[in-house]
């Protein structure tokens, strides 16, 4: 049974950039997708993007200039790196993986604050 | 702006059914599968329904669900307090290649 765990500052100043890790415990690397989303304080969720162990991926159109999604199977974990980050990305993220076509199971969330 | 529309709050007294709706287009509920995840307060979304109307083991049968063209639905019957929260469908969308969500619907037990 795979679980997922975030890790990562839970605070970023304006116009750098963010990094979170999940980590991946429990069942096969190569049988998932690895996602991120994200949820703002109070809002709903946004796909953010995904990579498969092979290194393809995926990314929201909306967020695709300023994420890399990156995976070290070495270590079993995929990062998230956003660049530029403002006000708007303060949200809570959370890694995900897909392996029918669903998201399941989900990590338990880290709260990443942009401010100065 | 969210890609599939869902109604932003819903309620019932417990024991009652309450549905909730999801609206999407041709490109996404259309021709994919719907999934609908539960958020409890202060938690993280978990499974509810997979591929339109599956219940993952430990789902109560007292969530179902439903697709028909461009619309989905989820329903709740036997209302009970520890099923409020939000909830939120989800499917592929062709034109913009990746996975999509309604804006979440949040539901109060009375």
């Amino acid at each position: 049974q795979v679980q997922l765990q975030e890790s990562g500052p839970g605070l970023v100043k304006p116009s750098e950039t963010l990094s979170l890790t999940c980590t991946v415990s429990g069942g096969s690397i190569s049988d998932y997708y690895w996602n991120w989303i994200r949820q703002p304080p109070g809002k709903g969720l946004e796909w953010i993007g995904y990579i498969f162990y092979s290194g393809s991926s995926n990314y929201n159109p909306s967020l695709r200039s300023r994420v890399t999604i990156s995976f070290d199977t070495s270590k079993k974990q995929f990062s998230l790196k956003l660049t530029s980050v403002t006000a708007a990305d303060t949200a809570v993220y959370y890694c995900a993986s897909v392996r029918n076509n669903w998201f399941d199971p989900w990590g338990q969330g880290a709260l990443v604050t942009v401010s100065s | 702006q969210s890609v599939l529309t869902q109604p932003p709050s819903a309620s019932g007294t417990p024991g009652q059914r309450v549905t909730i709706s999801c609206s999407g287009s041709s490109s996404n509920i259309g021709t994919n599968a719907v999934n609908w995840y539960q958020q409890l307060p202060g938690t993280a979304p978990k499974l509810l329904i997979y591929t339109n109307n599956q219940r993952p083991s430990g789902v109560p049968d007292r969530f179902s669900a439903s697709k028909s063209g461009t619309s989905a639905s989820l329903a709740i019957s036997g209302l009970q307090s520890e099923d409020e929260a939000d909830y939120y469908c989800a499917t592929w969308d062709d034109s913009l290649n990746g996975p999509v969500f309604g804006g979440g619907t949040k539901l109060t037990v009375l």
